[in-house]
């Protein structure tokens, strides 16, 4: 079994439409959780890290769900912009594991 | 910012070559990675570094070396490149063991013919 799990999408959403995605994880002693916005042919780079009380950045808020080992991410308002790959990141015992990511294309 | 540079954004090589790929990062990180990228199995990690002339493999080291002779540089070595090294290949660093956050490179495309 994978340690993260995430559904690849497509997800194909119009402009100003609410999305979410999730990604479960197999290890519950896992300690840290992010996610990861990339681009088509770059680099990921770090959107958020995800906190047991839930948090918020602008239009993105990440949830996590100890309980059913899963974690969110939900964008409201979307913008062309967002289309993007979005990876789940665990941190555990100082390694990294990473979801093979939700496609998200955000259409005018 | 810190900046992790790949060498190359696109590499074509030929089965049997052996290939170098360059990471370079400024900020004086002590842990350094390689990983490869796959559609449809995420980011996996090949080989990383906690410190200078100090290498660990990763879940996948078949096929691959590592040098790393100063703290700026993190060299992924295929020996004799395979078909099946045609790849997406991420550099990354982090300040050092323990710290969370992770700075990527722009990645190197490789293909193999």
């Amino acid at each position: 079994r994978k340690e993260v799990e995430q559904d690849p999408g497509p997800f194909n959403v119009p402009e100003g439409a609410t999305v979410a995605f999730n990604c479960t994880y197999s290890n519950s002693a896992s300690q840290s959780f992010f996610w990861y916005r990339q681009d088509c042919r770059k680099e990921p780079k770090l959107l958020m890290s995800v906190y047991s009380s839930g948090n918020e950045d602008g239009r993105f808020t990440a949830q996590l769900n100890r309980a059913s080992q899963y974690i969110s991410l939900l964008i409201r308002d979307s913008k062309l912009s967002d289309s993007a790959t979005y990876l789940c990141v665990l941190y555990n015992f100082n390694k990294f594991y990473f979801g093979s990511g939700t496609k998200l294309n955000v259409k005018p | 910012d810190v900046k992790v540079t790949q060498s190359s954004r696109y590499l074509v090589k030929r089965t049997g070559e052996k290939v170098f790929l360059e990471c370079v990062q400024d900020m004086d990180h002590e842990n350094m990675f390689w990983y490869r990228q796959d559609p449809g199995l995420g980011l996996r990690l090949i080989y990383f570094s906690y410190d200078v002339k100090m290498k660990e493999k990763g879940d996948i080291p078949e096929g691959y070396s590592v040098s790393r002779e100063k703290k700026e540089r993190f060299s992924l070595i295929l020996e004799s490149a395979s078909t099946n090294q045609t790849s997406m290949y991420l550099c990354a660093s982090r300040v050092g063991d323990g710290n969370e956050k992770l700075f990527f490179g722009s990645g190197t495309q490789l293909s193999v013919l």
